[in-house]
């Protein structure tokens, strides 16, 4: 069966640190992968998602990047953190055929202090 | 661009009463599907539909895709403490891989 991994489950960062987020996916080939961000009682916001290795799609101009450097890895970064970047980052994916749901990650609390 | 629009906000309901979510688009949609996430948890998927008047039960809950592809319901019939949390829709225009999520309805249940 499918899973999806990603970690870690909470972070309490920095203003102007670096970040790496990481989700990886088990038991599938050739996912489509995203990235969303949930503020506190918010909706979600869709920040990047990839079809393929090194192919990555962006939503919203930001202070963030993703990566995809194998077929079930995605990788979430930025160089220098706001406060503002402080959310529940949620990864998902999905099949590359065929209509179905996205599985979502359990998500990552990040802090920006 | 793509505007997904979700009401109620909020919805405060007695155990037992009925509820329903609406979700309204201002572009005719591909297919949508609703999530339901748990109050600290992440995201799980419920359903999609696909066909225009499309109408899917789930046993107290039924969903239901407008004739015009444009809007699309959730309704929980006798509610219970376990359906509490935030429910949303999420668009997809043809073509497209992703999805652009409602600002979702987050429903109480209260015994």
């Amino acid at each position: 069966s499918q899973t999806i991994h990603q970690w870690p489950a909470t972070l309490v960062q920095p203003v102007g640190s670096p970040l790496s987020l990481e989700c990886t996916v088990e038991g599938t080939s050739n996912p489509n992968l995203y990235w969303y961000r949930q503020a506190a009682g918010r909706g979600l916001q869709l920040l990047f998602y990839s079809v393929g290795i090194g192919q990555i799609s962006s939503e919203v101009p930001q202070n963030l990047s993703a990566s995809r450097p194998q077929d079930r890895q995605f990788i979430l970064s930025s160089k220098k953190l706001l406060l503002s970047d402080s959310g529940f980052y949620l990864c998902a994916w999905s099949p590359r055929t065929g209509n179905y749901g996205y599985t979502f990650g359990s998500g990552t609390r990040l802090t920006v202090v | 661009g793509q505007q997904v629009m979700q009401i109620p906000q909020y919805q405060h309901v007695q155990e037992g009463e009925d509820f329903t979510t609406y979700c309204n688009s201002s572009t005719t949609l591909s297919n949508i599907q609703w999530y339901k996430q748990r109050p600290g948890g992440h995201p799980v998927f419920l359903i999609q539909l696909v066909k225009s008047g499309e109408v899917k039960k789930q046993k107290r809950l039924t969903f239901q895709f407008g004739e015009a592809k444009k809007n699309s319901s959730l309704h929980i019939t006798a509610t219970q403490t376990t359906d509490v949390g935030t429910y949303f829709c999420a668009e997809s225009t043809s073509g497209t891989y992703k999805y652009i999520f409602g600002t979702g309805t987050r429903l109480k249940v209260l015994a």
